[in-house]
């Protein structure tokens, strides 16, 4: 069984642009949820998505915006960027997100911003 | 709001000792404790978990003792190997309605020396 695949591995953008990554969770999995990292701040939940709708959510601002789509797989977008937006950006799939199901990561993005 | 404290930030072991990683959690309603092991370049990989009706569990050289009264919980690592160098996170998950919410702690950094 394939794991989580996130697209693209590696972004450089520059300040003010706007960037989509892109999520594929685990088949048969409908929870998708993402995740910034930084050396800093360690692991910060940002949203989490199950049947395209966003069922929870992070202390992030409304420049961090999500979707998920019929197949499961799910998008972020992040507008405006930030010097502090450069992180590493993981995704987490699980069966239904609820239970105490365990979440499984993708290698995620990392996203430079100049 | 709640946390989970992760300690010690770094930890270096002779190969072939043991390593304890220790975590308390804040929510007394978290009944979900996961591991997981973070090497460079790759995404958090679930190496063990634990419920919380449960006070032990262990796979092979890894083990996962949890103290509700206390809420500790702690990565027991025997027999170190150099593969074993990684970032370790612990994560303490609550579920609320439907939905659940995962906290994740700091982060290990774990060295074995040959």
């Amino acid at each position: 069984k394939a794991g989580v695949t996130q697209t693209p591995r590696y972004l450089i953008k520059t300040r003010g642009q706007q960037v989509t990554l892109s999520c594929s969770p685990i088949s048969g999995h409908r929870s998708v949820s993402w995740y910034q990292q930084t050396p800093g701040q360690g692991l910060q939940f940002l949203f989490e998505y199950f049947s395209e709708t966003q069922r929870n959510k992070g202390n992030f601002p409304g420049r961090f915006s999500g979707r998920q789509f019929s197949n499961s797989r799910s998008e972020m977008n992040v507008s405006t960027l930030e010097l502090g937006d450069s992180a590493l950006y993981l995704c987490a799939s699980s069966l239904d997100g609820g239970n105490n199901q365990p979440q499984h990561f993708g290698d995620g993005t990392r996203l430079s911003i100049l | 709001g709640e946390n989970v404290e992760q300690h010690p930030s770094t930890l270096s072991v002779q190969e072939g000792d043991s390593a304890v990683i220790k975590c308390t959690y804040s929510d007394s309603a978290s009944n979900y404790f996961p591991w997981y092991k973070q090497e460079l370049g790759k995404g958090p990989q679930l190496i063990i978990d634990i419920r919380s009706n449960v006070g032990e569990k262990k796979d092979q050289r890894i083990a996962v003792t949890l103290n509700k009264t206390a809420k500790h919980f702690s990565l027991h690592i025997t027999e170190t190997q150099p593969e074993d160098s990684a970032v370790y996170f612990c994560a303490a998950t609550s579920t609320y309605s439907s939905a659940s919410k995962i906290i994740f702690g700091s982060g290990t950094r774990l060295s074995i020396r040959p």
